[in-house]
């Protein structure tokens, strides 16, 4: 089965603190990982794609096909980080567009 | 470029009546998919077009359905509105298979 797990539905940290939002994923084949995120009032939009292995707004997430996790890091959280993050998986083998998405962590980073 | 727009943005209707949502993708894009996000479930995907052709499809009733025209405009329609039905209906976008651009959504409330 095709699945994504976020373990945590809420995650609250100080400013400054370091920042982990964990994914699982259960997927036969060699998935492509994604993570979007939703500002308050905003759209959902791509945070980082793993294929791409940038950082952006200082946010890193590596792939590790053997724990079948694609965990978001920051090593300094800021206010205005704080959000709805989505861990979501995209078959890899598939000619689609189709996204298979977790049930998501609100990121909540107290001043 | 103009995001992908959704129309109504709001929307109320009854149980056994149908409705139809449309979805307005990036100028150039030619996939349009959907899904259904509430708070229990998080975000569902219901199914995507492709060049006027449905390439995908979720695991929802048949009284959901789609399309998409020559302009990659895309409408979906729920026919016998359910109360459980309730929910922000997003649709993203994007060229082929590559990165989804998400629009602002239709919430539609079923009473």
């Amino acid at each position: 089965a095709q699945r994504v797990t976020q373990p945590e539905k809420l995650l609250s940290v100080f400013k400054g603190a370091p920042v982990e939002l964990k994914c699982n994923y259960s997927y036969s084949g060699s998935p492509e990982l994604f993570w979007y995120v939703q500002y308050s009032r905003q759209r959902l939009q791509l945070l980082l794609r793993h294929i791409s292995r940038e950082s952006i707004k200082g946010f890193t997430a590596d792939l590790n096909k053997g724990e079948t996790s694609f965990h978001l890091k920051k090593p300094f959280a800021q206010e205005e980080d704080s959000a709805m993050y989505y861990c979501a998986l995209k078959p890899g083998s598939s000619n689609t567009g189709k996204l298979i998405f977790g049930q998501g962590t609100t990121l909540q980073v107290k001043p | 470029k103009a995001g992908v727009t959704q129309t109504p943005r709001y929307l109320i209707k009854t149980r056994g009546q149908q409705v139809t949502l449309s979805c307005s993708p990036i100028s150039g894009h030619r996939s349009v998919s959907w899904y259904q996000q509430t708070p229990g479930q998080g975000l569902q995907f219901l199914f995507e077009y492709f060049s006027e052709t449905q390439r995908n499809k979720g695991n929802f009733p048949g009284r959901f359905s789609g399309r998409q025209f020559s302009n990659s405009r895309s409408e979906m329609n729920v026919s016998t509105l359910e109360l459980g039905d309730s929910a922000l209906y997003l649709c993203a976008s994007s060229f082929s298979t590559e990165t989804q651009y998400f629009g602002p959504g239709t919430r539609l409330l079923v009473l």
